[in-house]
């Protein structure tokens, strides 16, 4: 059964800092996704990863793939407050039917 | 751009009550997905649908089912709702195997 963990479950830090999320998960697979959730809204795709190595990136946040030790990571450059919100990893379990197994998310909170 | 539409937003159930969630989307995807979401934790998968006329359970199917007789519609019906089915309810949809966009939720309150 593949199970998806992320670290940390909250974060608190200052604008201006750096951090990294990381998202580890059990079996293999061949795709990793990353989403955004504001407080009581829907979740917006950030990230999609496709390959091992695999790097993308988005103003001041950036992803990336390690499939053989079977770990993403999320890093925050600089952080702002706009960035305050909850960070779920997400991986797909094989196949074609594109179902996904979600982390239990990462609540990220900017202070000023 | 509608996206995915859910309806309605907030409803408050008594246990033992029925009812259907709706799903409807306009981007001709062929793969549709309902996910709940519990407090403080990430999305479980309860049915998905790979086209008209298919579905199949996810993680949590029990206490629910879905029918998919259109492209567009994918309904998420609770039988004999329990205290336990209190949540956040998410339908999603994509192009085969690619990103899921999600629509803005149903709340749900067992009592």
């Amino acid at each position: 059964e593949l199970k998806v963990e992320q670290n940390p479950l909250f974060l608190s830090m200052q604008e201006g800092k750096n951090y990294t999320i990381y998202c580890n998960y059990s079996t293999t697979s061949d795709r990793l996704y990353w989403y955004r959730q504001d407080p009581g809204k829907s979740l917006e795709s950030l990230f999609v990863l496709l390959s091992n190595g695999a790097v993308k990136q988005e103003g001041r946040l950036m992803a990336s793939l390690d499939t053989k030790a079977r770990l993403s990571t999320l890093h925050i450059t600089a952080a702002v407050h706009d960035l305050s919100a909850t960070y779920f990893c997400a991986v797909d379990i094989g196949g074609a039917t594109n179902k996904l197994i979600f982390g239990t998310g990462t609540l990220l909170a900017v202070q000023p | 751009n509608a996206g995915v539409t859910q309806t309605p937003k907030f409803r408050i159930l008594k246990i033992g009550q029925s009812m259907t969630l709706q799903c409807t989307q306009d981007m001709n995807h062929n793969y549709m997905y309902w996910y709940r979401q519990d407090p403080g934790m990430g999305l479980k998968l309860i049915y998905y649908s790979v086209g008209a006329g298919i579905t199949d359970k996810g993680e949590v199917p029990n206490g629910y089912n879905v029918s998919r007789s259109t492209t567009e519609d994918f309904p998420l019906r609770l039988e004999l709702a329990a205290p336990s089915q209190t949540s956040v309810y998410f339908c999603a949809s994509s192009l085969a195997k690619n990103i899921q966009y999600f629509g803005a939720g149903t709340r749900l309150s067992v009592l």
